[in-house]
């Protein structure tokens, strides 16, 4: 199964306009992080935002904010008053604490591609 | 500046032609990381080194190699490389938590290598 999902490969939203792109997981780690990541066209990785799993609060960062729902397993992400930059692909990535045979990889999700319309 | 660097960034290549990518960091991290992206699978990780000598298996190591003979460094050879190693490849690097485990650090990506194989 896999470990990180995002459903949406392509959305589009109207600039100005809140959008919220999702993200389950599943992991039987009692502790693990949550993060997201920006890939513009030109191909870098941006870190974004980081949500542990016992983070009380959930996590911002400027206009970015983290829907994090344990029960669930959702960690989407919630970009406000979109901008024409914002237009990208957006990958959810876990890391599992315990697992350390893996050391500190990132499992990353299929992406989200992202088109914000003038 | 802190930062993590690749080259090539692209590099066309024929089947059977080995080559190297390089990766270095200037944070001083223990941990580096090599991820290829591929259309609607995310970044995978290839292979990890969590110090100096200390390398292991990511998801996807079948026809790569790599070496940590600095920390600063994590090169990844295709000794043979085929065209399904066409791909786009990241470098990473971050701190190990404490006792060698999870950190919270968010990892830090380079450039990008764009390879094709033909």
């Amino acid at each position: 199964a896999q470990k990180i999902t995002q459903t949406q490969p392509g959305m589009f939203v109207q600039e100005k306009e809140a959008v919220t792109l999702d993200c389950t997981y599943d992991t039987s780690d009692p502790s693990y992080g949550l993060f997201w990541y920006k890939q513009p066209s030109s191909g870098e990785m941006i870190f974004l935002i980081y949500q542990g799993s016992y983070d009380q609060q959930n996590a911002t960062e400027g206009r970015y904010s983290l829907n994090f729902q344990k029960a669930r397993k959702s960690a989407n992400l919630v970009i406000s008053a979109s901008q024409l930059g914002d237009s990208a692909m957006y990958f959810c990535a876990m890391r599992e604490l315990f697992f350390l045979g893996a050391g500190n990889m990132l499992t990353f999700g299929g992406g989200t591609r992202l088109m914000v319309k003038p | 500046e802190a930062q993590v660097t690749q080259n090539p960034r692209y590099l066309i290549t024929v089947t059977g032609k080995k080559l190297t990518v390089t990766c270095s960091q200037n944070m001083n991290h223990e941990y580096m990381s090599w991820y290829r992206q591929d259309p609607g699978l995310g970044l995978r990780q290839i292979y990890y080194s969590m110090n100096v000598e200390v390398t292991d298996k990511g998801d996807v190591p079948e026809g790569y190699k790599v070496s940590r003979k600095e920390k600063r460094n994590f090169p990844l050879i295709l000794e043979s490389p085929s065209p399904n190693q066409t791909s786009l490849y990241f470098c990473a690097s971050s701190f190990m938590g404490l006792a060698g485990g999870f950190s919270t650090d968010t990892q830090y990506f380079g450039p990008g290598t764009r390879l094709t194989v033909l």
